[in-house]
């Protein structure tokens, strides 16, 4: 089983309409929380970070949510454009042993927008 | 400033030949790291290192080897292809640290094994 589930697998909305991504984890003993964006062809683009203290981050028109206590997060995307169609990635990262630190990634939810 | 630059950008190898996927980053960042990306599967961590000597295994590190001589290059190399080693593959640089910093990601390697 993946430490980091992501729901749905997949997701189509039409342009302006808002969406939520959900991410829940198993990942442990916790860092971070990342969501990234992939466009087709690209590498992925952090988003935002969420630490074990945080409820709450914005970056435009994405929120990310962290409830640690059930290991669940969530991005909320308000008034999607066309350029929002992508794979959403989440990713936790748990420290290792040694000090090093370790991302392990969800399988991404894949989001279009149509017009 | 250039980022994470890998290359090839695609290869077509045939089973059992050997080659390297180049890696470079020119933000000074301590910590680089490979990963595999396959159909319906998240980002799977290969192999990594913390700095300039050290390298370290991930979750998939069979059939591949790295080394890091210096802060700005981490070639992977493949020692003997396989078809399921066909996969995209994505070099990514952080500066490292508490584990907080993000991920910066090259523009990934296309790779078919035949």
């Amino acid at each position: 089983k993946n430490q980091v589930e992501q729901s749905p697998q997949s997701l189509i909305i039409l342009e302006g309409k808002n969406c939520t991504l959900q991410c829940n984890y198993t990942v442990s003993p916790f860092s971070n929380l990342r969501w990234y964006k992939q466009d087709t062809g690209r590498g992925p683009v952090s988003l935002t970070i969420m630490t074990f203290s945080e409820n709450t981050k914005s970056n435009g028109r994405y929120t990310a949510t962290l409830d640690a206590d059930t290991k669940q997060s969530s991005l909320h995307i308000t008034a999607s454009q066309l350029s929002d169609s992508a794979s959403y990635i989440c990713v936790v990262t748990k420290r290792k042993s040694g000090g090093s630190y370790i991302p392990t990634f969800g399988r991404g939810t894949s989001l279009i927008v149509h017009p | 400033n250039a980022g994470v630059t890998q290359t090839p950008k695609f290869q077509v190898l045939k089973t059992g030949q050997s080659m390297t996927l180049q890696c470079a980053q020119d933000m000074n960042h301590e910590y680089m790291s490979w990963y595999r990306q396959d159909p319906g599967m998240g980002l799977r961590l290969i192999h990594y290192s913390v700095g300039a000597g050290i390298t370290d295994q991930g979750e998939v590190p069979n059939g591949y080897n790295v080394s890091r001589s210096t802060t700005e290059d981490f070639p992977l190399r493949l020692l003997s292809a396989a078809p399921s080693q066909t996969s995209v593959y994505f070099c990514a640089s952080s500066a490292g640290g508490e584990g907080h910093e993000k991920l910066f990601f090259g523009s990934g390697t296309q790779l078919s094994v035949l």
